[in-house]
């Protein structure tokens, strides 16, 4: 099967600019997540949806982040306007609930897109 | 609010060798763990996990054990190769079908 799509997978922009990311999950995933990693760091849950609908957002700062999922098949993450901190690889990542070994939910990632804010 | 612990940054190993990397968590109530690799430029990748009501689970070179009672757990890989050298990270269910990470540890595998 295909895996998880993310473009780009560089870019650089400055501080206070916009950018945004492209996720398109495996074909029948119906759990979407946005994780953050920022290096020496592990994946951080930005947000996670349930088809088109957002289970968690908890974590997501919604002052200049915001995330859709069209039609509950392709996510876009947007961030505007970008800061200094938010240099870090964004990656997209999807699951079937259960269906791993012993009921584990595993989530299957992309390569990720790398942000620099300069 | 660390609930996954990964207090070792980096490993290195000869080959051949045994690698144990180390993870320890918080919280009694996960009902599973998981380890993912991940190499330079690529997204993390399942290697295997391990149900809460095992001690032990072996799949080829790589066996996780838990120990319930210390809320520990740790990956061996026996014998260790070159291409294992990459990024581990141990993860657990945070509500909501989500996975929550440890800082990773980064194995090195030298000849």
């Amino acid at each position: 099967e295909a895996g998880v799509a993310q473009s780009p997978r560089y870019k650089i922009i400055e501080k206070r600019q916009s950018v945004a990311f492209w996720c398109n999950p495996i074909s029948g995933h119906a759990t979407l997540y946005w994780y953050q990693q920022i290096l020496g760091q592990g994946p951080k849950l930005l947000i996670q949806f349930q088809n088109n609908g957002v289970v968690d957002d908890s974590q997501l700062p919604k002052d200049r982040f915001s995330a859709e999922r069209l039609k509950g098949v392709d996510s876009t993450l947007k961030i505007q306007p970008a800061k200094l901190e938010d240099s870090a690889v964004y990656l997209c990542a999807s699951s079937s609930p259960g269906g791993g070994p012993s009921g584990a939910n595993v989530l299957t990632f992309g390569a990720g897109s790398r942000l620099t804010v300069l | 609010d660390q609930q996954v612990k990964q207090n070792s940054p980096s490993l290195s190993v000869q080959e051949g060798r045994i690698s144990i990397l180390n993870c320890d968590y918080t919280n009694s109530m996960f009902d599973y763990f998981l380890w993912y690799k991940k190499y330079p430029a690529e997204g993390p990748t399942f290697l295997i996990s391990i149900s809460s009501i095992k001690d032990k689970n072996e799949d080829g070179r790589f066996t996780v054990f838990l120990n319930k009672s210390a809320k520990h757990l740790s990956l061996h890989i026996v014998p260790s190769q070159p291409g294992d050298s990459a990024v581990y990270f141990c993860a657990a269910p945070g509500g909501y079908n989500k996975l929550i990470f440890g800082a990773g540890t980064r194995l090195a595998v030298h000849p």
